[in-house]
């Protein structure tokens, strides 16, 4: 089972626009993650929130977390064709030992 | 380097055959995970391991067996008993759950 779904599947904006990726979970979490993945390729870390943050800032990422709503969203400002990727959630399941992932958001950015 | 290396990167299985997939890291790790990806879909684990010498089911472990004799290697065999192989493997590491996961460039499977 998945625990975490991403929203929208697919995104496709105009390089620089803002992109918004949502990602809901089910159960109580110790912290979220971020990744990133280009075609075919391993993904790559973007960034962690702890479930006792609200808001995490990485150079043009802004990622929100709302623990009540089992909710988060990743923002990428000012995109550029480079952040066409897929992007995905990771949560650990609080006292699972486990990290599991979401279906993931496919943005594109178009030049 | 420090890193995680995942081979052969590419994969043909004939039917009915077991075939194993290596993955190795040097960045001291204690957690392991193995993924299935399927095209256009999101990683599915299949199983992960905290410890050496442990390691658990995941959501697909069906037709899949892993090992965790030492740190550094964590391999998968897909075994015949998997009925639809064809996908791409992902395996990663993270100190622990909690930590961020790094990832190896991934194994593509093929039933031939």
């Amino acid at each position: 089972s998945q625990q975490g779904e991403e929203d929208p599947q697919a995104l496709s904006i105009q390089e620089g626009e803002n992109a918004t990726m949502n990602c809901s979970y089910k159960t109580s979490i110790n912290n979220l993650q971020w990744y990133r993945q280009n075609s075919g390729r391993g993904l790559v870390h973007l960034i962690l929130i702890r479930s006792n943050e609200r808001e995490k800032h990485s150079g043009r990422l802004r990622v929100t977390l709302d623990t009540s709503k089992k909710s988060s969203s990743l923002l990428i400002t000012a995109s550029r064709a480079a952040d066409t990727a897929s992007y995905f959630c990771a949560t650990d399941a609080a006292g699972a030992q486990k990290l599991v992932f979401g279906q993931g958001t496919r943005l594109t950015i178009n030049p | 380097d420090g890193g995680i290396t995942q081979s052969p990167k590419y994969l043909f299985r004939k039917e009915g055959q077991n075939v194993t997939l290596s993955c190795e890291q040097n960045l001291n790790h204690d957690a392991m995970y193995w993924y299935r990806q399927d095209p256009g879909q999101g990683l599915r684990l299949i199983y992960y391991s905290q410890i050496v010498n442990d390691f658990q089911k995941g959501d697909i472990a069906e037709g899949y067996s892993v090992s965790r004799e030492k740190k550094e290697s964590f391999p998968l065999t897909v075994t015949s008993a998997q009925k639809n192989p064809t996908a791409f493997y992902l395996c990663a590491s993270s100190i622990t759950a909690n930590t961020e996961a790094f990832f190896g460039q991934g194994t593509r499977l093929t039933v031939v």
